[in-house]
């Protein structure tokens, strides 16, 4: 079935280092493709998503290109600040015939910004 | 504007009682519904989804169960816990479309002894 791989945590960086974590899906259709962020002791929210090949997506200085080929949506962040310290998930859409689509997600990477 | 809210935040229960969380939506109509968890160490795994008023869909088998009385709301029940059910558990809404972006209420921590 569908599935979403995302790299292992924690990641600990220092303010404004430069930031990748690593996404790969397998999926048998076209999925849409997203990530989300849990900030400490809040919900989950939409960053940003993708939804064809060769999209990119981009929020508060976030950005993920949506890779065909590589089966990939990593997500990037040119200099990190102590704010951005949170769980974030990958997720695709899997959009089965006949429902309104449904989400799978990643086990999520939690990053830590030190000042 | 649209608000989820989830209730309540915490929970500690005893195995073998029974469970009941709830999550309403305000400010939309229609709405898909759905509910996840996150077990430790694992990621979100989507439980049940709701396209209407009495229609629930089941993802994964097990003493879980879910009912929507209303539009709005949807209510995550068990008999009786296990152990295993211990997780953080999240009620989100969609309206479909394309790219089915969902919004997610703040969670419910449930821990089972």
């Amino acid at each position: 079935g569908d599935s979403v791989t995302q790299m292992e945590g924690p990641v600990t960086l220092s303010e404004e280092a430069c930031l990748t974590i690593n996404c790969t899906y397998t999926a048998t259709g076209y999925p849409s493709l997203f990530w989300y962020v849990q900030y400490p002791g809040e919900g989950l929210q939409l960053l940003l998503k993708a939804t064809k090949a060769d999209d990119k997506g981009s929020n508060k200085g976030f950005e993920a290109t949506y890779r065909k080929e590589t089966t990939s949506f990593h997500l990037e962040k040119g200099s990190v600040q102590v704010s951005d310290s949170a769980v974030y998930f990958c997720a695709l859409s899997d959009l089965p015939d006949g429902s309104q689509g449904n989400l799978i997600f990643g086990k999520g990477t939690k990053l830590s910004v030190k000042p | 504007s649209q608000t989820i809210h989830q209730w309540p935040a915490t929970l500690v229960q005893p195995v073998g009682s029974p469970l009941s969380l709830e999550c309403t939506v305000e400010g939309t109509s229609n709405p898909n519904l759905y509910w996840y968890r996150q077990a430790a160490g694992r990621g979100l795994q989507l439980l049940f989804y709701s396209v209407g008023i009495g229609q629930i869909s089941s993802e994964v088998p097990q003493n879980l169960s879910a009912s929507r009385p209303q539009d709005r709301q949807f209510i995550l029940s068990s008999k009786k816990l296990l152990l295993s059910d211990s997780g953080f558990y999240l009620c989100a809404w969609g309206q479909g479309g394309l790219a089915d972006t969902q919004y997610f209420g703040p969670g419910t921590r449930l821990t089972v002894l």
